[in-house]
C-alpha cells in the first residue's frame, strides 16, 4: 500500500553539484508531476508528464530535467545545483480526473 | 491561464468554533476544482472536488465546500473544528486534463 514514494527524503548539495531524485508509484497512473513548495509561494508546478515517455514544462522548470522511462517512475534531475533550488520537492501522480496523491516530499538544501 | 486566489495567509481560530476558508478562481469556464490539506513534514491529501452536479459537496473529516459560479468561489467549512484540524489548506483548480494550479495556501492555527 506504497502509493507515491520519493526518494531521498533529506539531501544537502554543494553549488554546482547534480543530483537525481526518484519518484515511484505504484497506482498505475498516468499523469506524474514535481512540484516545488516555498514559504508563501504554494506549490509550483516544475515539469509533468502525461504518460511513459512523455514531458512537459510547468511553471518553474529552469535548472531541471525529468525523464519517464517507466510508467511508474518520474526522476528529477538538477544537472548544477544553486541555493536558489533550495526547497522541498513533491512528486504526485493522477488518473486524468487529477485527483493528485503526493509522496511525502524531499527537503533540499543547496550551500 | 488559470489563477487560484486565497486571501488568508493564516486564519486562528478557537476549537469548537466554526471555520471557512475562501479561496477564488480566475477562469473562462468552470474548472475542476480541489481543496486539500498539508499536515507538517507531510505531502498533500485531497479533502475534496467538484467536478458538476450538487455544488455543496462534503469531504472527509467533516469539511465541505461550496461552488458559486457567480462567485468564482470555492470557499471550504467546517461546523466545529478540532485541534488536529491545524494544518495549510490549499486550494487548486484544473481546467482541463492537464495541469493542475495550486493556490498559495492557508495555514490553521487553532486555539484551546
Amino acid at each position: 500500500n506504497a502509493g507515491v514514494t520519493q526518494t531521498p527524503k533529506f539531501r544537502v548539495l554543494k553549488t554546482g553539484q547534480s543530483m537525481t531524485l526518484l519518484c515511484a508509484q505504484d497506482m498505475n497512473h498516468e499523469y506524474m508531476y514535481w512540484y516545488r513548495q516555498d514559504p508563501g509561494m504554494g506549490l509550483r508546478l516544475i515539469h509533468y508528464s502525461v504518460g511513459e515517455g512523455t514531458t512537459a514544462k510547468g511553471e518553474v522548470p529552469d535548472g531541471y530535467n525529468v525523464s519517464r522511462l517507466k510508467k511508474q517512475n518520474f526522476l528529477l534531475g538538477l544537472e548544477s545545483a544553486a541555493p536558489s533550488q533550495t526547497s522541498v520537492y513533491f512528486c504526485a501522480s493522477s488518473y486524468r480526473d487529477h485527483i493528485q496523491y503526493f509522496g511525502a516530499g524531499t527537503r533540499l538544501s543547496v550551500l | 491561464a488559470q489563477s487560484v486566489t486565497q486571501p488568508d495567509i493564516h486564519i486562528t481560530v478557537s476549537e469548537g468554533a466554526s471555520l471557512e476558508l475562501r479561496c477564488n478562481y480566475s477562469y473562462g469556464a468552470t474548472p475542476y476544482l480541489f481543496w486539500y490539506v498539508q499536515s507538517p513534514g507531510q505531502g498533500l491529501q485531497l479533502l475534496l472536488k467538484y467536478f458538476s452536479g450538487d455544488t455543496l459537496v462534503q469531504g472527509i473529516k467533516g469539511f465541505e465546500a461550496e461552488f458559486k459560479r457567480s462567485q468564482s468561489s470555492f470557499n471550504l467549512r467546517k461546523p466545529s473544528v478540532h485541534w488536529s484540524d491545524a494544518a495549510e489548506y490549499f486550494c487548486a483548480v484544473a481546467p482541463g486534463y492537464q495541469k493542475v494550479t495550486f493556490g498559495t495556501g492557508t495555514k490553521l492555527q487553532v486555539i484551546p
